[in-house]
């Protein structure tokens, strides 16, 4: 079971570009990488997902090395509304998806 | 296609009562998760199940139940409610590996 860290705080400013890493040495071949975006009183929503290198949609990029023990979400231009706390999850090939503490995203005017 | 729904979505419960929390999706996925976030934290796997009649422990059981003799439903059974227990319960479906998670709106549980 592949177990994720990642910072547990960010500060950004509107139109900066925010990159939040998540560590998950213990990836297993089969698992895929999904990041989770949630606000207060809401159940996380999915961002994207991944599995190597690069993925872009039409909200943020994700990037994954060639050894996978880490990715990266990138959110370009973060506006005030992307402040939440964002999951990055890793697993579910043995059907237990377990999240980690999660980055908090402050993002200022 | 409502996805997945959860009900009730408050409900305060007095010590020692029980209560089961009903979760539903309609989108034929084999994987259905029981979560709970306490205040400011993150979300801790209570249950799941990868099929009918299939159920596992995740990171904090104790206390819960659940069952899955159907597909589409996935009940959490909450047996002699403990203050400890006072959290936002979450029910989420995912069809298998590749894909994402689908949640419920959530129900805030709340034990005096």
């Amino acid at each position: 079971l592949a177990k994720t860290t990642q910072p547990i705080s960010m500060d950004s400013y509107e139109g900066q570009e925010v990159n939040i890493t998540c560590s998950h040495n213990n990836i297993a071949t089969n698992d895929y990488i999904t990041w989770y975006q949630q606000f207060p009183s809401q159940g996380p929503r999915f961002i994207i997902q991944g599995y190597k290198t690069k993925v872009t949609n039409e909200v943020a990029s994700l990037f994954i090395p060639a050894d996978r023990k880490s990715s990266t979400l990138s959110l370009p231009r973060v506006s005030l509304s992307d402040t939440a706390v964002y999951y990055c999850l890793v697993g579910g090939s043995q059907g237990n998806l377990i999240f980690g503490k999660g980055t908090k995203l402050s993002v200022k005017p | 296609n409502a996805g997945v729904t959860q009900t009730p979505k408050f409900r305060i419960l007095k010590i020692g009562q029980s209560m089961t929390l009903q979760c539903a999706q309609d989108m034929n996925h084999n994987y259905m998760y029981w979560y709970r976030q306490d205040p400011g934290m993150g979300l801790k796997l209570i249950y799941y199940s990868v099929g009918a009649g299939i159920t596992d422990k995740g990171e904090v059981p104790n206390g819960y139940n659940v069952s899955r003799s159907t597909t589409e439903y996935f009940p959490l059974r909450l047996e002699l409610a403990a203050p400890s227990q006072t959290s936002v319960y979450f029910c989420a479906s995912f069809r298998g590996q590749g894909e994402k998670l689908f949640f419920g709106s959530g129900t805030q549980l709340s034990v005096l």
